[in-house]
């Protein structure tokens, strides 16, 4: 069974870093894109960026470019969505997701960050 | 890159037949698949179409999805309306550059 799980709530003060995860299983790591998806609250989806733990080819949304960081260790088949200063207005519920052919099949539980001083 | 449009809300009696529209905003509706993904209050959404008419396992055949080039918009379709159904739904493509676009999003409710 394919499974995404991402790692627990987040609470934390402005300027902050955070690095969260999401551990894929039941499926082959290396050979799906990863995407993030981010849903602040009470708004719709927005895409983040995806990269291919394959060789680790990561594409940013031009809206999240520069200010998130997208990795992924093969070795433990986990993705990472990492801030360096974290604002108030990154507050919001961050979803792990697997491409496939452009579609997400699988989704991720969802890690809500909040961003508060 | 492309903007996906959707109607903010819609509304409709259970039994009955609703369709949230999509639009793109430029390039060809018919270049890249849509997916529709359902989001129920408080859980991560789900696909109940993809490659623009496609239904997964499970998801019943209430739904349907399709395209139109003259209005350079896809819609989902709900049959039957069950208030199970109440839920947000998102129409989703992607571009050359495998960037994914995802419409604003439409709150159904069936009362």
């Amino acid at each position: 069974e394919v499974q995404l799980v991402q790692s627990g709530a987040e609470v934390k003060k402005p300027g902050e870093s955070l690095k969260i995860s999401c551990k894929g299983s039941g499926y082959s790591f290396t050979s799906y894109w990863i995407g993030w998806v981010r849903q602040m609250p009470g708004k719709g989806l927005e895409w983040m960026g995806i990269i291919y733990p394959g060789d680790s080819d990561t594409r940013y949304s031009p809206s999240f470019q520069g200010q998130v960081t997208i990795s992924a260790d093969k070795s433990i088949s986990t993705a990472y969505l990492q801030w360096s200063s974290l604002k108030a207005s990154d507050t919001a519920m961050y979803y792990c997701v697997r491409n496939y052919d452009g579609r997400i099949d699988y989704w991720g539980q969802g890690t809500l960050v909040t961003v508060s001083s | 890159n492309f903007m996906l449009t959707q109607p903010h809300s819609v509304s409709e009696s259970p039994g009955k037949t609703v369709t949230i529209s999509c639009t793109r905003s430029s390039g060809s509706i018919a270049s890249n698949y849509v997916q529709w993904y359902q989001q129920r209050p408080g859980s991560s959404p789900t696909t109940v179409i993809y490659e623009d008419n496609q239904r997964p396992s499970g998801v019943p055949d209430r739904f349907s999805g399709s395209i139109d080039s003259s209005s350079n918009s896809a819609s989902l379709t709900i049959s039957g309306l069950k208030t199970e159904d109440e839920a947000d739904y998102y129409c989703q493509s992607y571009d050359s550059s495998n960037s994914w676009v995802f419409g604003g999003g439409t709150k159904l409710t069936v009362l």
